[in-house]
């Protein structure tokens, strides 16, 4: 069965704490995507990647960062964690050509204290 | 500037009772559309797509209808039952892009037994 796995599923940091979000893949998909998910606002694009080494940045990067060492492992990073950014975190990949079809994580619920 | 609206947040329908989920877009370019379901603490999973140029498309229980002209889609659930009960969101996309969704904000359905 294909996965897209985020490492955890709940994590509480302190305000200031650098913060590591991991999602490994088994599908060999070009792109990978991190999302935010927050109540009215939907699933909002923090950055994607559609190579090894290579990162846009989607509609909310600020605060974040990511890493794409490998094809399949996509990292966000938060350099500084605030409050604002208490949220659900979702992972995602997809095959370069295909119109759509994600595949998404189970989603870290993070929290900022 | 939201480009794809779900402007019911939530919705409350019988089992066994149709079910109407709309979505308005505002972005011309897009011409893929899909809808994901998402259960709490579960990612995102894709329910059905279509293209844009198609005007329906149909998968057992869901029907999801395109109307260009209006830039709207709906998605409908025939019959309803519990387990359809999730968020669920609607996403466009630009082919040829670098293949990012835009989702809309999501509708809660609640299906009563």
């Amino acid at each position: 069965d294909v996965k897209v796995t985020q490492s955890s599923r709940y994590l509480v940091k302190r305000t200031g704490e650098k913060v590591f979000l991991e999602c490994v893949q088994d599908m060999d998909h070009e792109n990978m995507f991190w999302y935010r998910q927050d109540p009215g606002l939907g699933l909002r694009l923090i950055y994607f990647s559609y190579d090894v080494k290579m990162k846009e940045k989607g509609d909310i990067p600020e605060g974040y960062s990511v890493s794409r060492e490998k094809k399949e492992r996509f990292s966000l990073i938060l350099e500084s964690a605030s409050t604002n950014q208490t949220s659900m975190y979702l992972c995602a990949s997809s095959l370069l050509d295909r119109g759509g079809g994600y595949t998404f994580g189970s989603g870290t619920r993070l929290t900022v204290v | 500037d939201q480009q794809v609206k779900q402007n019911s947040p939530s919705l409350s329908v019988q089992e066994g009772r149709i079910s109407i989920l709309n979505c308005d877009y505002t972005n011309s370019m897009f011409d893929y559309f899909l809808w994901y379901k998402k259960y709490p603490a579960e990612g995102p999973t894709f329910l059905i797509s279509i293209s844009s140029i198609k005007d329906k498309n149909e998968d057992g229980r869901f029907t999801v209808f395109l109307n260009k002209s209006a830039k709207h889609l709906s998605l409908h659930i025939v019959p309803s039952q519990p387990g359809d009960s999730a968020v669920y969101f609607c996403a466009a996309l630009v082919s040829g892009s670098a293949r990012q969704l835009t989702f809309g904000s999501g509708t809660q359905l609640t299906v009563l037994p």
